[in-house]
């Protein structure tokens, strides 16, 4: 069964420190690996992902992610924390052998960037 | 130019009643679901169509029931609301294939019953 996992439910970092957001991941097959983040009161917003390819990929507001096959992981990453980072964020993995594009998203992590 | 376009944003109402949420996209995409987020934020899958066939349809009660006219809109009708159906249900669009497309979100629609 796919599942996804967040083990952090509040990471808080200052501003201008680099931030890290966990996620760990279970699929079938190989994975599509998401990122979305949510501001209080607003729909899912597509941050980055992983498809195939380059480890690192680059997403918007300056994300960025690792995708770790052998750690099953696929950390967030920014080097320089803003106030305006601050939201929910989720992580989601489909397998690629998937043909519903079905997403398993983990339960969320509250950012928190402190001025 | 909203891509993904909900209504209405906010829905209180009595149990016992029916009621339904309307969602349209403007992206193109041929797939779209409707999920249901908890008090707890916790994001979970209900349905998904894909031109306007039901491809995704979850352990959800009878009383939730979807229906899409055609690939840009898709609607989500409950009967006989009860407490535990208060959530934000959001509807999402994106394109379906092996490749991995995003999914884009709409607002979202607030259900509260009381």
């Amino acid at each position: 069964a796919q599942s996804v996992a967040q083990p952090e439910d509040q990471v808080n970092v200052a501003e201008g420190n680099p931030l890290t957001v966990k996620c760990t991941y279970s699929v079938s097959g190989n994975p599509y690996l998401f990122w979305y983040v949510q501001y209080p009161n607003r729909g899912l917003q597509f941050l980055l992902k992983y498809i195939t390819g380059d480890n690192l990929v680059k997403g918007s507001y300056g994300f960025e992610a690792e995708f770790n096959k052998s750690q099953t992981s696929f950390h967030l990453k920014k080097p320089s924390a803003l106030v305006s980072d601050s939201a929910l964020y989720f992580c989601a993995v489909r397998g690629s052998s998937s043909n519903t594009g079905k997403l398993i998203f983990g339960q969320g992590t509250t950012l928190q960037v402190k001025p | 130019d909203t891509a993904v376009s909900q209504t209405p944003k906010y829905l209180v109402t009595q149990m016992g009643n029916d009621k339904s949420i309307k969602c349209e996209q403007n992206l193109g995409h041929d797939t779209m679901y409707w999920y249901k987020q908890d008090s707890k934020k916790f994001l979970k899958i209900m349905f998904s169509y894909n031109n306007k066939e039901l491809i995704i349809n979850e352990t959800v009660p009878n009383r939730f029931s979807p229906k899409s006219p055609d690939k840009a809109h898709l609607n989500l009708h409950i009967n006989s609301l009860e407490l535990g159906d208060s959530a934000v249900y959001f509807c999402a669009s994106s394109l379906r294939d092996g490749e991995g497309y995003e999914q884009y979100f709409g607002p979202g629609t607030r259900l509260t019953v009381t």
